[in-house]
């Protein structure tokens, strides 16, 4: 069975603080690929990010990173200088190799970030 | 392109009533699927669709639930009866193989 664990249900960061979002996941798949989607106020769900799992490398968008580490099933989502656009609720998902496409959801992080 | 599109972007209606939401997906992509989000339960998948044919409807709640997608362009999701508890927001996402989902707006369904 697959499982998505975002323990962080809020969290709530000064403006330009730095804040790590946190995704840990469990699956018997050797295979299989990590998203993030962003949930801002207005509803929408917005893709971010994919790794799959043979790439460790970690990634850097703008403030946005990204920290996979398969030896603790983790993928942590970093915000560099937090703004207060970047209120929202995060998603953490998985999705098997051969799962035609569907996604398995974390239960999200709700950010707030304060002026 | 105009995305994923789900109409209507809200919905209320009385417990009872036959209730569908309707969703156009990006155009080329041959994956369809319907997800529900609830406070209590998340984001959870009700079904998807591969070539406009049913792959999993295991996520579907029960038999009031029924989903259609007649051809590449267009998808129904119908609930018959309504009742209270399908109060949520409903998302129609698409993509194409081994790529991310696309997400539509929504549709906010509130039973009463």
């Amino acid at each position: 069975a697959q499982k998505v664990t975002q323990a962080q249900t809020e969290i709530s960061v000064v403006e330009k603080e730095d804040v790590t979002l946190d995704c840990v996941y469990e699956t018997r798949d050797t295979t299989y690929y990590l998203f993030w989607y962003k949930q801002p106020p207005s509803g929408e769900l917005v893709f971010l990010i994919r790794r799959n799992s043979f790439d460790e490398q970690n990634e850097i968008s703008g403030r946005y990173s990204w920290n996979f580490q398969k030896s603790t099933s983790s993928f942590n989502f970093t915000i560099t200088a937090s703004q207060v656009v970047d209120s929202a609720v995060y998603f953490c998902a998985l999705r098997r190799n051969n799962a035609g496409n569907m996604l398995t959801f974390g239960g999200g992080t709700r950010l707030m970030v304060k002026p | 392109d105009a995305g994923v599109i789900q109409s209507p972007r809200h919905e209320v209606t009385e417990m009872g009533q036959e209730v569908t939401l309707r969703c156009k997906p990006i155009s080329g992509h041959d994956y369809l699927f319907w997800y529900r989000q609830t406070m209590m339960r998340g984001l959870e998948l009700l079904i998807y669709f591969n070539n406009n044919v049913p792959i999993d409807d295991s996520g579907m709640p029960e038999d009031r639930f029924s989903a259609k997608m007649p051809n590449a362009s267009f998808s129904t999701l119908k609930i018959q009866p309504s009742e209270p508890r399908d109060s949520a927001v409903y998302f129609c996402a698409s993509s194409q193989r081994n790529s991310p989902l696309h997400f539509g707006n929504g549709t906010r369904l509130t039973v009463t």
